[in-house]
């Protein structure tokens, strides 16, 4: 059974810094990986999209890697602002394409201004 | 264009009662998946539709089930509620099966006392 763990689970930093979340997971058949933020007793929105066969994929400050054959993904917040603070989750789909998420425990975001 | 839609927003409900839960998925969109999300066991995934059909279940008992109606309108029910059941409840739609991003309605939160 696949499963997802993310590193660390809560994150403080200051205004401005740069930041790496972490995410691995136990089964490389996977057909894409998809991260999300969840602001507290909310939905989840869609941050970054990466099919199996890309390596990386940006959006404005957020930059998101995979390495599938190591099982390891990678979201990357540049200049990190109060208004990202929130619940990053990570999630893969299983090689079928089926739509069922495989997500994450999630990292707790702070940025202190 | 809209997003998902959940109706209600909020329940709370007694344990031994059942429960429907409506989702309206993204205009177009004909994939719409469940899941619930607790404090312990975080977003589990419960079953995906697709064109009225089911396509997949999660690791839930009978008590979980659902469908999906002609315009892609899906609902969930759940029977004999118990405390456990206490959660959000999120859907997700996307184009296809599992090669768009999905996405996220803001849930309905149950409560079972």
């Amino acid at each position: 059974k696949q499963e997802v763990t993310q590193i660390p689970a809560a994150l403080s930093v200051p205004e401005g810094e740069n930041l790496v979340l972490n995410c691995s997971f136990t089964d490389s058949a996977i057909y894409n990986l998809q991260w999300f933020r969840q602001d507290p007793g909310k939905g989840l929105t869609s941050l970054l999209l990466i099919q199996s066969s890309q390596r990386e994929q940006t959006s404005g400050r957020l930059n998101a890697s995979l390495d599938k054959s190591s099982g390891r993904s990678t979201l990357y917040i540049a200049a990190s602002q109060p208004g990202d603070s929130a619940t990053y989750l990570c999630a893969v789909s299983p090689q079928t394409g089926a739509n069922n998420l495989f997500f994450g425990t999630g990292t707790r975001l702070t940025v202190i201004p | 264009k809209a997003g998902v839609t959940q109706t209600p927003r909020y329940l709370i409900k007694t344990r031994g009662q059942q429960v429907t839960l409506s989702c309206s998925p993204i205009s177009g969109h004909r994939s719409v998946s469940w899941y619930q999300q607790t404090p312990g066991q975080g977003l589990q995934f419960l079953f995906e539709y697709f064109s009225e059909t089911q396509r997949n279940k999660g690791n839930f008992p009978g008590r979980f089930s659902g469908r999906q109606f002609s315009n892609s309108r899906s609902e969930m029910n759940v029977s004999t509620l118990e405390l456990g059941d206490s959660a959000l409840y999120l859907c997700a739609s996307s184009l296809v099966l599992g090669r768009e991003t999905q996405y996220f309605g803001p849930g309905t939160r149950l409560l079972v006392l």
